[in-house]
């Protein structure tokens, strides 16, 4: 499997920045970076993707590096209804076939303190 | 609101029984994934239709099974339960197929449903 690694959890304070990292050694040249968040008692929702250069959206930024080795998801506010677990993600070869999946793994716990 | 539907939102039955998720995606969407969430084991991906045909299959056991219907609904037939089948249960869609290089294809989650085995 694609392999990311994220923190176990991190914390912020409310209106502030928030960096959350991800290390993807071992993606692949064409593989885009995905990030997902996934809010109590929820399904995950997207928040943003890329593939080389850097990208905003109206919910967050992403940093990726020049090797494309890590990448950083940007919150530049943090509010209360930020807190949940996000998700770094590399599309995955499926095992046995030609397609592809996305793996999630155990993500970081954001916490958002007031 | 994603777009996505699922029922039944809960469902608690007994060991060895048999249930039927179901899931309608976003309108236009033609891939439908499913996903197993159990606390020890996080979000798992367990098979994927595009238009009908299976497209990838994930961790899903042989007792589950899943198909996508001609109005691209999709239903996840889960068998023979046990104890540890309790979970989430997500079903996410998405336009195209995720086997299609260069382009992307984001995922839209349903609420899920919870099952749990007794």
């Amino acid at each position: 499997d694609a392999k990311t690694t994220q923190p176990n959890s991190m914390e912020s304070n409310e209106e502030e920045p928030v960096h959350l990292p991800c290390n993807h050694s071992t993606i692949s040249g064409t593989d885009y970076i995905h990030w997902y968040r996934q809010l109590p008692s929820q399904g995950p929702e997207y928040v943003i993707h890329g593939l080389t250069s850097n990208v905003n959206n109206r919910m967050a930024s992403l940093a990726i590096a020049e090797d494309r080795k890590s990448s950083t998801l940007i919150l530049h506010r943090a509010t209360l209804r930020d807190a949940a677990v996000y998700y770094c993600i590399l599309r995955d070869k499926n095992s046995g076939g030609s397609n592809y999946k996305l793996t999630f793994g155990k993500g970081t716990l954001l916490t958002v303190n007031p | 609101d994603s777009g996505v539907t699922q029922t039944p939102k809960h469902l608690i039955t007994a060991t060895g029984q048999r249930v039927t998720l179901r899931c309608s995606p976003r309108s236009g969407d033609l891939s439908v994934y499913w996903y197993q969430q159990s606390l020890d084991q996080g979000l798992q991906f367990l098979i994927q239709y595009y238009n009908g045909e299976e497209r990838a299959k994930g961790n899903i056991l042989e007792r589950f099974s899943a198909q996508q219907f001609p109005d691209l609904h999709s239903e996840l037939n889960l068998s023979s339960l046990e104890l540890g089948d309790s979970a989430l249960y997500f079903c996410a869609s998405s336009p195209y197929d995720l086997a299609i290089r260069g382009s992307y294809n984001e995922q839209f989650f349903g609420p899920g449903t919870r099952l749990t085995v007794l």
